[in-house]
């Protein structure tokens, strides 16, 4: 199976600063068939990115996503308050499909 | 809108079976595939299986193969997952969510059901 590692685990920002987020594939992910989704405690995940780098309906431009083959990254270009939470990868483009760790997103 | 209400939570002692199941509406119940995706207290999320409700095949990560079967009733738009010989390990908080037939990633999850295996 397909392995995502994501880094850093944790980061510690304030808001308005930029954060960058890598996912790691141990092969090749097909047709760059990778998700983001962002996760708040108590609730369930939110998707933000597919494809690599395509938004998800309603999600703002600060998000982007972006990479191919086995390494892509998420940037959120300007932090707001609400966007301090875990962010996970995910590949659907070979099964089992498989999910990255997470890296969290403090406040500094 | 799309919304996918879960049944409640459920706790069960090590051995025995517990069946979830996820009430959808607002889009074609048949026309996109159901997964179920779980994630233990503190832990990533681990992807169990999708069934097709359109004609009811499935599609099982070998992990769970043997222990979990996911089935459907389209004359109420619900799908249902029961795993069986249940652990510890298995305390979680399950996730039933649909998917394109062809890009398999989710934009939108039921509420989720916490499962708790405890003896």
């Amino acid at each position: 199976e397909i392995v995502l590692t994501q880094s850093p685990g944790t980061v510690s920002l304030s808001p308005g600063e930029r954060a960058t987020l890598s996912c790691r594939a141990s092969q090749s992910v097909s047709s760059s068939d990778l998700a983001w989704y962002q996760q708040k405690p108590g609730q369930a995940p939110r998707l933000l990115i597919y494809g690599a780098s395509s938004r998800a309906a309603g999600v703002p431009d600060r998000f982007s996503g972006s990479g191919s083959g086995t390494d892509f990254s998420l940037t959120i270009s300007r932090l707001e308050p609400e966007d301090f939470a875990v962010y996970y990868c995910q590949q659907y483009g070979t099964s089992p499909l498989t999910f990255g760790g997470g890296t969290k997103v403090e406040i500094k | 809108q799309v919304q996918l209400v879960q049944s409640g939570a459920e706790v069960k002692k090590p051995g025995a079976s517990v069946k979830v199941s996820c009430k959808a509406s607002g889009y074609t119940f048949t026309g996109y595939y159901m997964h179920w995706v779980r994630q233990a207290p503190g832990q990533g999320h681990e992807w169990m299986g999708f069934i097709n409700p359109k004609n009811g095949v499935t599609d099982y990560a070998q992990k769970f193969q043997g222990r979990v079967t996911m089935t459907r009733d389209t004359s109420i738009s619900t799908a249902y997952m029961e795993l069986s010989r249940l652990r510890s390990d298995d305390t979680a908080v399950y996730y039933c969510v649909p998917s394109g037939n062809w890009a398999y990633y989710f934009d939108y999850w039921g509420q989720g059901t916490l499962v708790t295996v405890s003896s």
